[in-house]
């Protein structure tokens, strides 16, 4: 299957800071990418849909000044987490889609997953 | 609004036995995917299986399989022979599938059933 490389795994980051994530498709090209926040023991939550060259849209409930996405190439999103704060400790999880040889969708590969912990 | 339900939120098995999740879903849409997706405490999501629904034959990946019934929504995962490493949360999820571009379809998850296996 196709490979996600989320990066980085785990950060610890202090209150009022920034914090980046990388979400690179290493083997294809992804025209849009997901990301979620997963809770300790929840389902994964849809923050914000990334797609390449154009804005992000972001969920209901979603601070969009407070969670950038940018989609600067069919391979790489980021999510920066500016002026971070405890509450947004959490686990956060890329994915990726891209469109098949026909017009249908196809399943969605999963990072590896980035724990935030705000200090 | 598509929702996915799970209603177990553990499940415990014997090794070697069988075990039947279940998964049911809402929608208006008449053609989707369906998922089953395992999260080990590494929180790697790993695609168990897949299920495409204009087809009416049930998905199966090895000792995984599913039973889908398109007209009750409904999409259980079969475990069979469980095995110490089938020990996960599995989560159940929906993908609407979009024919004419724009945005590809998100994943729309479940809450999540823990499985458990005892030795």
């Amino acid at each position: 299957g196709a490979v996600v490389s989320q990066h980085p795994s785990r950060v610890i980051c202090k209150s009022g800071t920034s914090v980046k994530i990388e979400c690179r498709s290493l083997d294809f090209q992804a025209t849009t990418m997901f990301w979620y926040r997963q809770f300790p023991k929840q389902s994964l939550m849809l923050m914000a849909t990334s797609n390449e060259g154009s804005k992000a849209t972001y969920e209901q409930g979603v601070e969009k000044d407070k969670f950038l996405i940018n989609h600067a190439s069919l391979t790489l999103s980021t999510l920066t987490v500016t002026s971070a704060h405890p509450e947004d400790s959490s686990f956060y999880i890329c994915s990726a889609s891209f469109e098949g040889s026909s017009s249908r969708n196809t399943e969605a590969f999963f990072g590896q997953g980035t724990r935030l912990t705000v200090v | 609004a598509q929702t996915v339900t799970q209603s177990q939120p553990e499940m415990s098995v014997q090794e070697a036995e069988t075990v039947t999740l279940s998964c049911t879903y809402d929608t208006s849409e008449s053609d989707y995917y369906l998922f089953w997706y395992k999260q080990p405490p590494s929180r790697q999501m790993i695609l168990v299986i897949r299920q495409e629904a204009y087809k009416q034959q049930n998905a199966t990946e090895n000792r995984f399989s599913v039973n889908f019934q398109k007209a009750a929504k409904s999409f259980s995962l079969k475990i069979s022979d469980s095995q110490l490493g089938d020990a996960a949360m599995y989560f159940c999820a929906f993908k609407p599938l979009l024919l004419y571009g724009g945005s590809q379809g998100n994943l729309i998850f479940g809450k999540g059933t823990k499985l458990s296996v005892k030795p």
